[in-house]
């Protein structure tokens, strides 16, 4: 499978836990995004990374969400103190160009307790 | 206001009618614009981009008006696989170093047919 690959598919944890997702996207593309999408809405832009470089990051991502992606290949969200708000999908996509059409992966959902 | 509005609907439709979605956005230095599919729990995933000139891809049509700056897909002859919900997306501004093509995503709207 050469698609967005991201894990775990769900998560269920405690308010106050820290929660890591991973993202792999597809091997060649150099542009990586997050999204969160939230129950009968539409995706919203967490974060944006150009090979390692994290080149915006949205006014939702608090103090407490942290994003990384080192050697500019698979990229990680964290999510410290998680809080019952935090409750979505998150979502990675990836693309080549600027241009072109991203493609999602799977999305990772999770479920603060 | 959003950036990117749409219908949420639901549209209930039975098999085999023409149903016609539409979406306005704001930003008029909106670059590119697309069609994703979204089933149930599941990912966003392309349905077609959206050109100028309009663009037909089988039973899907797309149009793009920038004076009015409104996008609509119309689905023809529908199917029951085209149960879904289709999220208009928008792509700001293409040009400078600072954009970085993250895109907005509309409510989504979603379509139910029926046998």
């Amino acid at each position: 499978d050469t698609g967005v690959s991201q894990n775990p598919r769900h998560k269920i944890t405690k308010r106050g836990q820290n929660v890591t997702f991973r993202c792999d996207p597809i091997s060649e593309h150099n542009r990586l995004y997050w999204y969160r999408q939230t129950l009968g809405q539409g995706p919203e832009f967490l974060t944006y990374f150009q090979n390692e470089a994290q080149l915006e990051k949205s006014r939702l991502l608090s103090d407490r969400f942290s994003a990384e992606r080192p050697k500019g290949s698979f990229s990680t969200l964290e999510i410290q103190r998680t809080e019952q708000g935090d409750s979505a999908m998150y979502l990675c996509a990836s693309s080549l160009v600027r241009d072109q059409p991203q493609h999602f992966g799977d999305g990772t959902r999770l479920s603060i307790l | 206001r959003k950036e990117v509005e749409q219908d949420p609907g639901p549209f209930n439709v039975p098999e085999g009618a023409t149903v016609a979605f539409n979406c306005t956005y704001s930003n008029s230095a909106s670059q590119s614009f697309f069609w994703y599919r979204q089933d149930c729990r599941k990912e966003p995933k392309l349905l077609m981009s959206v050109y100028s000139s309009g663009n037909e891809d089988g039973r899907f049509t797309a149009q793009l008006n920038r004076a009015s700056q409104y996008i609509s897909l119309l689905i023809r002859d529908s199917k029951l696989s085209d149960s879904a919900t289709y999220l208009c997306v928008v792509n700001t501004g293409l040009y400078g170093s600072s954009n970085t093509g993250k895109l907005i995503f509309g409510q989504g709207t979603t379509l139910q047919v029926k046998p």
